[in-house]
């Protein structure tokens, strides 16, 4: 079945560090990609997306590139700030012709992020 | 502006007492879900709804219930056989396409109490 797993958090950084959250993802089918970001005591909010191979989803200075290759999603972003800290979940989105689940997400487990001043 | 409303946000139940969570959607989309989150943990899926009048169960139904008479409306009641109900819950929708992605409200913190 389809399964997402994220590195292990927490991550602490300090602001205008690098920010690398590691995802890789199992998958039947061609799968759309996703990042999550839930801030404390809330939902959760799309941040970014990719639908096929080699796309890059960006937005507020994350990225991630879809790796088929190496069936990696990564998010990344040059200089984090205070207000990047957060929870931020990997998923994918994945059927099979004619699947009962179609458009379910598989979300992985979530990486806690702590950015200090 | 279209959303995905969740109500209450702070909710307190004795134990024993049956309590529903609200979830109203006006995005006209088909698919709704119901995930259950606890302190650090990650998403677990409780029951979703595809279309009108059908819903299936997720990895952790019991002890909950849901209905689905309107497109717009997926209300979860936590039952009384639920025997850890205190916990975060949060509502998602979705157009049902690989491609979308979810929408999700702010989320219900229910205490049992």
């Amino acid at each position: 079945g389809n399964s997402v797993t994220q590195m292990e958090g927490p991550v602490t950084l300090s602001e205008e560090a690098f920010l690398t959250i590691n995802c890789t993802y199992t998958a039947t089918g061609y799968p759309s990609l996703f990042w999550y970001v839930q801030y404390p005591g809330e939902g959760l909010q799309l941040l970014l997306k990719a639908t096929k191979a080699d796309d890059k989803g960006s937005n507020k200075g994350f990225e991630a590139t879809y790796r088929k290759e190496t069936t990696s999603f990564h998010l990344e972003k040059g200089s984090v700030q205070v207000s990047d800290s957060a929870v931020y979940f990997c998923a994918l989105s994945a059927t099979m012709g004619g699947g009962t689940s179609y458009g379910k997400l598989t979300f992985g487990q979530g990486t806690i992020l702590t950015v200090h001043p | 502006d279209g959303g995905i409303t969740q109500s209450p946000k702070y909710l307190f139940r004795k134990e024993g007492q049956n309590v529903t969570l609200s979830c109203e959607q006006n995005l006209n989309h088909d698919a709704m879900y119901w995930y259950r989150q606890d302190p650090g943990q990650g998403l677990r899926l409780i029951y979703y709804s595809q279309i009108v009048n059908d819903f299936q169960k997720g990895d952790i139904a019991e002890g909950y219930s849901v209905s689905r008479e309107k497109k717009e409306s997926f209300p979860l009641t936590v039952t009384s056989a639920q025997k850890n109900p205190t916990a975060f819950y949060l509502c998602a929708s979705s157009m049902g396409r690989d491609n979308y992605g979810y929408t999700f409200g702010s989320g219900t913190r229910l205490t049992v109490v």
